[in-house]
């Protein structure tokens, strides 16, 4: 099956820096989304984004489907920022989800 | 507000019971989905349903059972048959089977 690989699995940051997720898959996908789970284990949706580069506020993702990675980008990190950050690939024509195992992140103040 | 429920936030099972998760939904949504969480990991898909009486197996259905009768409800059955159910259990909802999910606020399962 896809393998779906976080990196890196830890991060700590100052409050005001930036950071680049990365999520790298192992097979062609129909779709993929990065979330944000808090530390009371709510997992917000930040972008659905099967190709291209989006953008929300301070959050922007780019996936090059072809060369089967994603990359999530936090300018100006803030304390709310921290928490897990997930990526999720669909396997082609199946619905099904598959989840990375996280990258944790912890900005100082 | 529109949104997706679970109850209970927190559920205690005996060993050899079943015991049941609740998941609502009321984005108007035909897709949902039941995922587990275990601490440090990543989700993994229990069961899915992108149409009224009509569900999928996923990657980790064995010990567990599900029914969608209604579109807007989606409960899980944990059974005595899963032997290691002590995890957090997230229900999620989407449009259609490719579209954004939405995620409830989870049910952390505790076995005494």
């Amino acid at each position: 099956g896809i393998q779906v690989e976080q990196s890196p699995p830890d991060l700590i940051l100052q409050e005001g820096a930036n950071s680049t997720l990365r999520c790298n898959f192992s097979d062609s996908v129909n779709n993929l989304q990065w979330f944000h789970q808090n530390p009371w284990g709510q997992l917000i949706n930040l972008f659905y984004i099967p190709s291209g580069t989006k953008q929300n506020g301070r959050l922007s993702a780019t996936t090059v489907a072809t060369e089967r990675y994603s990359l999530l980008y936090i300018s100006s990190s803030q304390t709310t920022d921290s928490g897990v950050y997930f990526c999720a690939v669909e396997r082609t024509g199946t619905y099904k989800y598959i989840f990375g195992t996280g990258t944790r992140l912890k900005v100082l103040a | 507000d529109g949104g997706i429920t679970q109850s209970p936030k927190y559920l205690f099972r005996k060993e050899g019971q079943n015991v049941t998760l609740s998941c609502e939904q009321n984005l108007n949504h035909d897709a949902m989905y039941w995922y587990r969480q275990d601490p440090g990991q990543g989700l993994r898909l229990i069961y899915y349903s992108q149409i009224v009486n009509d569900f999928q197996k996923g990657d980790i259905a064995e010990g567990y059972s599900v029914s969608r009768e209604k579109k807007e409800s989606f409960p899980l059955t944990v059974t005595s048959a899963q032997k290691n159910p002590t995890a957090f259990y997230l229900c999620a909802s989407s449009i259609s089977g490719r579209e954004t999910q939405y995620f409830g606020p989870g049910t952390r399962l505790l076995v005494l």
